[in-house]
């Protein structure tokens, strides 16, 4: 399967704690985009990256989170100090260079925080 | 603002009754406009792509069109494996990075 991989699909944990996760893009994509999606509403914009550089960063994007893509290939976004409010699907997508508007989605990881 | 508004919200068919989704959008030099299926607990995957107004994609029971102002996704003869949610997309031109902004979208369910 060469599709857009994330990791874990599932995330429970209680609040205050940190956690992380990943994402492993489609291998020729250098472009590399974060959404969060809550129940009933499309995905929202989080943060994007073209090739290992964070060009954008939504303000939604609170000091708690942070995202990286070392070498330009997977992708990390931590969030610390977890809050029941960061309960959501996270998202990962990848788009080629040459369409970077057809943005490939992967499966999400979905977070609980208690 | 951008923004892309989706109706209905919810659409309950019989096999075989066909209908329609609009996605009404609202941003400055339209880039082209996606619609994506969603199962639930999935991530959306990818269906169309519409660059102009006048432009068709179809597939399989799926048609897509635009217009200046919307896109319609119309369902012939549906069937239960057809009941997703569907969402579209726009992309936002922002500080020349491009990120998409989704509507909320139409949860679609077929009855047999």
């Amino acid at each position: 399967d060469t599709g857009v991989s994330q990791d874990p699909r599932h995330k429970i944990t209680k609040r205050g704690q940190n956690v992380t996760f990943r994402c492993d893009p489609i291998s020729e994509h250098n472009r590399l985009y974060w959404y969060r999606q809550t129940l009933g509403q499309g995905p929202e914009f989080l943060t994007y990256f073209q090739n290992e550089a964070q060009l954008e960063k939504s303000r939604l994007l609170s000091d708690r989170f942070s995202a990286e893509r070392p070498k330009g290939s997977f992708s990390t976004l931590e969030i610390q100090r977890t809050e029941q409010g960061d309960s959501a699907m996270y998202l990962c997508a990848s788009s080629p260079s040459g369409a970077p508007y057809e943005q490939y989605f992967g499966p999400g990881t979905r977070l609980t925080v208690t | 603002e951008d923004q892309v508004t989706q109706s209905p919200e919810a659409l309950r068919l019989q096999e075989g009754e066909s209908s329609s989704l609009n996605c009404s959008y609202t941003v400055s030099g339209l880039r082209g406009l996606f619609w994506y299926r969603q199962d639930p607990g999935k991530g959306p995957e990818f269906l169309f792509t519409l660059y102009s107004a006048g432009e068709e994609k179809e597939k399989e029971r799926l048609k897509a069109t635009l217009t200046k102002k919307e896109s319609f996704l119309h369902i012939t003869a549906p069937k239960p494996e057809d009941s997703a949610t569907y969402l579209c997309a726009v992309p936002m031109f922002s500080g020349g990075y491009n990120k998409l902004i989704f509507g909320a979208g139409t949860r679609l369910a077929v009855h047999p």
